[in-house]
């Protein structure tokens, strides 16, 4: 069965400040998805990565794919308010479309 | 505009009534889907779709029931069978196979109160 786990699952930051949240998975897959959830509204899809070592980046957030670790990370780089939402990763069971999410990190910045 | 709507986005149900959420999406997506999600959790699925008139349960499919006899629309009924219906509901769409990879699209999302 997928298993699919983030941490952290809370995170408080200082405006400015850069982190990384980790999504680590327990079977092969080679596709990988984050997204952004505001409260009480629905997921924006924020990075497709779709093969091994595939980063992407948009504006202060930046996402990796390693599938031989099976893991992922999201850094924030110079983290400003506009970024507290709740992020989930989702895994694909290859060519199956059966996602699988994490808990989700609830990140928080803070003036 | 493209997209995936849901409606209604609030919706109230007595003790042992029966109630349908609706999902449709114009973004010619194959695969539709339906997740669960509870305060402060992440998402769970439901029931999802790749083809019209199949569909295969998730992981928490009991006490629901899906149809799809339409590309476009994949509604969700809650029945009495489900204990704690009470949940954030959201839809998604997306392609299928290889090529891409399936990116989720989701709707806005129906939350659902048991009164």
């Amino acid at each position: 069965e997928l298993k699919v786990e983030q941490n952290p699952l809370f995170l408080s930051m200082q405006e400015g400040k850069n982190y990384t949240i980790y999504c680590n998975y327990s079977t092969t897959s080679d596709r990988l998805y984050w997204y952004r959830q505001d409260p009480g509204k629905s997921l924006e899809s924020l990075f497709v990565l779709l093969s091994n070592g595939a980063v992407k980046q948009e504006g202060r957030l930046m996402a990796s794919l390693d599938t031989k670790a099976r893991l992922s990370t999201l850094h924030i780089t110079a983290a400003v308010h506009d970024l507290s939402a709740t992020y989930f990763c989702a895994v694909d069971m290859t060519y199956n479309n059966d996602m699988r999410f994490g808990a989700g990190t609830r990140l928080t910045v803070k003036p | 505009d493209g997209g995936i709507t849901q409606s209604p986005k609030y919706l109230f149900r007595k003790e042992g009534q029966n109630v349908t959420l609706s999902c449709e999406q114009n973004l010619n997506h194959d695969a539709m889907y339906w997740y669960r999600q509870d305060p402060g959790q992440g998402l769970r699925l439901i029931y999802y779709s790749q083809i019209v008139n199949d569909f295969q349960k998730g992981d928490i499919a009991e006490g629901y029931s899906v149809s799809r006899e339409k590309k476009e629309s994949f509604p969700l009924t809650v029945t009495s069978a489900q204990k704690n219906p009470t949940a954030f509901y959201l839809c998604a769409s997306s392609h299928l196979g290889f090529y891409g990879g399936p990116e989720q699209f989701f709707g806005p999302g129906t939350r659902l109160t048991v009164l």
